[in-house]
């Protein structure tokens, strides 16, 4: 167990809707990371914050979105859904912002119908 | 061309046997990461290293700077190490994770 927690752990939707994933760092850690795992892609880097602020962006959809609480949750919220947004979603965190080993969560598997 | 190339994609092994997993990456970087999937999977961080060489339990990692090239061992392996072991980078001056494409173990008994 790396400490980190992601509800839910299965979704299922159809194209169109919203959703919203969420994730709870390890105590201690103020940086969170999301990534996506698609079959064709593989990992994919989506979206870094640190202590409520956006550090670093990666391939992320306009329709995606994401945001870090003061209790330091986080948030990927994926609107407009499209076939191709299903996927395993990770969650990682880490205590500092910059060069630092990732503790991944659970991951959500989003099915989009 | 992916920035970080693993090999072998695929390893089937008979337990018992030392395995090796090569990772080589294409620009500076400021850490190198192995991880493990397992098939429900979960992911889960094994090493972390900048130079040199680190060593928990059965597994070993390497890496090299100046061949831009790091080796993932496991010793004496067995069937509960069958999982997909991936290699991530870290730019210098970044802080995003640049993975590769993983590479798929299969231990027998």
């Amino acid at each position: 167990d790396s400490g980190v927690t992601q509800t839910p752990k299965h979704l299922i939707t159809a194209t169109g809707q919203r959703v919203t994933l969420r994730c709870s760092p390890r105590s201690g850690d103020l940086s969170v990371y999301w990534y996506q795992q698609s079959l064709d892609q593989g990992l994919q880097f989506l979206i870094q914050y640190y202590n409520g602020e956006e550090r670093a962006k990666g391939n992320i959809l306009e329709r995606f979105s994401a945001q870090q609480f003061p209790d330091l949750h986080s948030e990927l919220n994926l609107s407009s859904l499209e076939l191709g947004d299903s996927a395993l979603y990770f969650c990682a965190s880490s205590v500092a912002w910059l060069y630092n080993e990732q503790f991944f969560g659970p991951g959500t598997r989003l099915t989009v119908l | 061309k992916n920035e970080v190339e693993q090999s072998p994609q695929n390893l089937t092994a008979q337990e018992g046997e030392f395995i090796t997993i090569n990772c080589s990456y294409s620009v500076g970087i400021s850490a190198l990461h192995w991880l493990q999937q397992h098939p429900g999977g979960g992911i889960v961080s094994l090493f972390m290293l900048s130079s040199g060489k680190k060593k928990h339990g059965r597994l070993i990692a390497t890496i090299n700077i100046q061949e831009k090239h790091s080796s993932l061992h496991i010793t004496a392996s067995h069937p509960r190490d069958s999982a997909v072991y991936i290699c991530a980078v870290t730019w210098e001056y970044g802080n995003k994770l640049v993975f590769g494409a993983g590479t798929i173990l299969r231990v027998k008994s």
